[in-house]
């Protein structure tokens, strides 16, 4: 079956300092991985995804992510946080099967502090 | 662009009442989905579409019915509310390449059954 877990429930980091937010998936087959962030009464955003390629995938607001295969992982990452960075953050795995459904973690929230 | 809108923001029903959420996209998306948000659930599909006139059930259908007579238009149903179906409701369409796309939200919308 295909899951996604993101082991934290929320990360603390102070402003300036590098995060990361964990993400381990499950999928048979190639695995399209996604990251999407969540402000407070809003809808999820797109901020990146690995479909092929470099490990190394950068997306928006200065975030990037690895795909790490043998280690089934697809952590976000960010050199500097930002206060503003402050939010949910959801990890997705999408699938092939019929309407190429997504499945999302239970999201992480990050706090930055100042 | 508009988007993907959602009709209403807000709803508080008793149990046993119906309603209707109206979900549009200006996007020419095929794709659409309803999704529920639950704290520490992250987000579970409900119902999705493949194109106008078709639809299929996600990983939580029971207690709701969709319809998508209009490419644009995706209506969630709640025939008779139960307060198990307090949440946070998204809507979200894609382009129709399935698993290359994100997913483009809509702002959300808060029920509440009493």
């Amino acid at each position: 079956a295909q899951s996604v877990a993101q082991p934290e429930d929320q990360v603390n980091v102070a402003e300036g300092n590098p995060l990361t937010v964990k993400c381990t998936y499950s999928v048979s087959g190639n695995p399209y991985l996604f990251w999407y962030v969540q402000y407070p009464n809003r809808g999820l955003q797109f901020l990146l995804k690995y479909i092929t390629g470099d490990n190394l995938v950068k997306g928006s607001y200065g975030f990037e992510a690895e795909f790490n295969k043998s280690q089934t992982s697809f952590h976000l990452k960010k050199p500097s946080a930002l206060v503003s960075d402050s939010a949910l953050y959801f990890c997705a795995v999408s699938h092939n099967t019929g309407g190429f459904k997504t499945i999302f973690g239970a999201g992480t929230r990050l706090f930055v502090k100042a | 662009n508009a988007g993907v809108t959602q009709t209403p923001k807000f709803r508080v029903l008793k149990t046993g009442q119906s309603m209707t959420l109206l979900c549009a996209q200006d996007m020419n998306h095929e794709y659409m989905y309803w999704y529920r948000q639950d704290p520490g659930m992250g987000l579970r599909l409900i119902h999705y579409s493949v194109g106008e006139g078709t639809t299929a059930k996600g990983e939580v259908p029971d207690g709701y019915n969709v319809s998508r007579l209009k490419k644009q238009n995706f209506l969630l149903g709640l025939e008779s509310a139960a307060p198990s179906q307090t949440s946070v409701y998204f809507c979200a369409s894609n382009p129709g390449q399935g698993r290359f796309n994100e997913q483009f939200f809509g702002p959300g919308t808060r029920l509440t059954v009493l």
